[in-house]
């Protein structure tokens, strides 16, 4: 599976749209894109995933750059809740596992 | 909520003795996973199992052993803890192996060894 490049870090207002990037420049064809979040102290949580298309559903917004190479995950109005660590991993669709990286701590400031 | 449990969520226990952490799911899910989590490292696949009896080995498998013998339990066994394997514990649990990136997740176990 290829390598993911996410900041460390992002602070982002309440009721703002939050964008968290993820570069992963070496994906391959059927390779996809899947964000997970991890708030603290609980379990992870899948939030969305997508080939080539922009995908959406009742979380987020999953951007998708036409080459493929990079991604951002959009909260489109962030609460205090949304506080917590994005991992954006890319797996290939036939293997059974995913590999989490460090991710992104997002902080959602009121 | 997915239907995952994890027992115990907390338990402490001295160096040498053996352990096993249960995950129960009443999804009838086929995949099921056992990670660790550590400062600085993320999750990290430790076992998992793509069916009744049929396991395979994660990044960390080392000091671990798992058994599947009904589809709703998966045990994750420390033979002999070492303090190396205070961590805490998380499940997952998915529908199939093209689902597999759509892991759902348990509460986590913090296991702590003196």
């Amino acid at each position: 599976d290829a390598k993911t490049t996410q900041p460390p870090s992002m602070d982002c207002a309440e009721g703002r749209a939050a964008n968290l990037p993820c570069n992963h420049s070496t994906i391959s064809g059927n390779e996809y894109v899947y964000w997970y979040r991890q708030i603290h102290s609980q379990g992870p949580q899948y939030i969305i995933h997508g080939l080539k298309n922009n995908e959406t559903n009742e979380m987020a917004s999953l951007i998708i750059t036409e080459d493929r190479k990079s991604s951002t995950l959009i909260l489109p109005h962030a609460t205090l809740r949304d506080t917590a660590v994005y991992y954006c991993i890319v797996k290939n669709f036939g293997n059974e596992k995913l590999t989490f990286g460090t991710g992104t701590r997002l902080t959602i400031i009121p | 909520d997915a239907g995952i449990t994890q027992s115990p969520r907390h338990k402490v226990t001295e160096t040498g003795t053996p352990v096993t952490l249960r995950c129960h799911q009443t999804e009838n899910h086929r995949y099921m996973y056992w990670y660790r989590q550590d400062p600085g490292h993320g999750l990290r696949l430790i076992h998992y199992s793509y069916g009744v009896k049929d396991t395979d080995k994660g990044e960390v498998s080392d000091g671990y052993s798992v058994s599947r013998s009904k589809t709703e339990d998966f045990l994750l066994t420390l033979e002999s803890a070492t303090s190396s394997q205070t961590s805490v514990y998380f499940c997952a649990i998915s529908e199939s192996e093209g689902l597999a990136g759509e892991q759902y997740f348990g509460p986590g176990t913090r296991l702590t060894v003196t």
